[in-house]
């Protein structure tokens, strides 16, 4: 079965130190990725995407994840975490070919970032 | 530019009643996604609408349902209300406009329904 992985349900980081939220997926093919950001009581809002092309793609808010095809991950990656990143933070998937916008989407990982 | 709009934001049901969400889309996205978001099952995709359309179904019973309009607004019926179905409902949109799907979904703030 196709999944998404995010192993951490929570990741704590001080403010000015670099953090990183792990992915990992099992989908055959080649997948689009995706990263959310979901701040209480909204929506997900759109990060960064790898379709393809270079490993490392870059988003808003300072935000890059690195894709690696072998393990199969997508890591969210920032320099220097701000207080105001915390919050909950989804992977997702798109299988290849799947001629729809199912996403599957991991459970999620809430970043706390300590002033 | 608008981003989506999902009506309304609050929802209290009780168990047996039906209930219908709506969502109206970015102008000129034309695909609508619904998601269920429980803190048990995480975001589970409902189905998914283009020009007005059904093109995909999740794994969800019959008592949910779904329409899109002409103009790309969607709503998404839930008959009999059962107490599990107390979940945050979030629609998305996008362009689609090359037809491969790269385009990221752009989401609303959600419905929060609660079925006592």
């Amino acid at each position: 079965a196709q999944s998404v992985a995010q192993p951490e349900d929570q990741v704590n980081v001080a403010e000015g130190n670099p953090l990183t939220v792990k992915c990992t997926y099992s989908v055959s093919g080649n997948p689009y990725l995706f990263w959310y950001v979901q701040y209480p009581n909204r929506g997900l809002q759109f990060l960064l995407k790898y379709i393809t092309g270079d490993n490392l793609v870059k988003g808003s808010y300072g935000f890059e994840a690195e894709f690696n095809k072998s393990q199969t991950s997508f890591h969210l990656k920032k320099p220097s975490a701000l207080v105001s990143d915390s919050a909950l933070y989804f992977c997702a998937v798109r299988p290849p070919a799947s001629g729809t916008y199912k996403y599957i989407f991991g459970t999620g990982t809430r970043l706390k970032v300590l002033a | 530019k608008a981003g989506v709009t999902q009506t309304p934001r609050y929802l209290i049901k009780t168990r047996g009643q039906q209930v219908t969400l709506s969502c109206s889309p970015i102008s000129g996205h034309r695909s609508v996604s619904w998601y269920q978001q429980t803190p048990g099952q995480g975001l589970q995709f409902l189905f998914e609408y283009f020009s007005e359309t059904q093109r995909n179904k999740g794994n969800f019973p019959g008592r949910f349902s779904g329409r899109q309009f002409s103009n790309s607004r969607s709503e998404m019926n839930v008959s009999t209300l059962e107490l599990g179905d107390s979940a945050l409902y979030l629609c998305a949109s996008s362009s689609n406009r090359d037809g491969r799907y790269n385009s990221p979904l752009h989401f609303g703030n959600g419905t929060r329904l609660t079925v006592t």
